[in-house]
């Protein structure tokens, strides 16, 4: 079974900080992506990336960053973060290609910041 | 720009009857559609796909059916159950992208 994990189920930070949310997947996926949901909105994607080292924007990249140093591990950075930025974030993975291709998804991250 | 749209946020049915979820799109260069459930404090899980170039694909008890028409999408599940209470998020695919809808909160009563 294709696994991700990532790092916190939640956290609390302060209007300013940085905060990095950590995503790590076992099954070798060249795709990764991170998502936040929001009530009323769904899922709205914030960078992915198709290989190490490479980086797409989504539709909302602004105040966030990523990094891809490793095949299987994916960082979502908030360089400083705000309270919009109070959110579920969702991390995913899946291969490059293919039919009917599949995300699969960690269990998320609540963040809350004050 | 919402180019996929679950208009009901809600829906509650009963055990044993049928649960009609739909979904609507505007961007024509979707290849694929896919619905995802979604449990409280869990990821999306996915649950089936269709390929924009079918009308209808059936896995047990879920069955999606795609108007390319009407640009519209719904999903099936038949007999539904109380398992079956969560949120569903349905999605079109365009190169390696997702883009979700708002999702809908399916409740079943027993």
């Amino acid at each position: 079974d294709v696994k991700v994990t990532q790092s916190s189920r939640y956290l609390v930070k302060r209007t300013g900080e940085k905060v990095f949310l950590e995503c790590v997947q076992d099954m070798d996926h060249e795709n990764m992506f991170w998502y936040r949901q929001d009530p009323g909105l769904g899922l709205r994607l914030i960078y992915f990336s198709y290989d190490v080292k490479m980086k797409e924007k989504g539709d909302i990249p602004e105040g966030y960053s990523v990094s891809r140093e490793k095949k299987e591990r994916f960082s979502l950075i908030l360089e400083s973060a705000s309270t919009n930025q109070t959110s579920m974030y969702l991390c995913a993975s899946s291969f490059l290609g293919g039919l009917g291709e599949t995300q699969y998804f960690g269990p998320g991250t609540r963040l809350l910041v004050l | 720009d919402q180019q996929v749209k679950q208009n009901s946020p809600s829906l509650s049915v009963q055990e044993g009857r049928i649960s009609i979820l739909n979904c609507d799109y505007t961007n024509s260069m979707f290849d694929y559609f896919l619905w995802y459930k979604k449990y409280p404090a869990e990821g999306p899980t996915f649950l089936i796909s269709i390929s924009s170039i079918k009308d209808k694909n059936e896995d047990g008890r879920f069955t999606v059916f795609l108007n390319k028409s009407a640009k519209h999408l719904s999903l099936h599940i038949v007999p539904s159950q109380p398992g079956d209470s969560a949120v569903y998020f349905c999605a079109g695919r365009y190169g390696n992208k997702l883009v979700f809808g708002a999702g809908t909160i399916l409740r079943v009563k027993s």
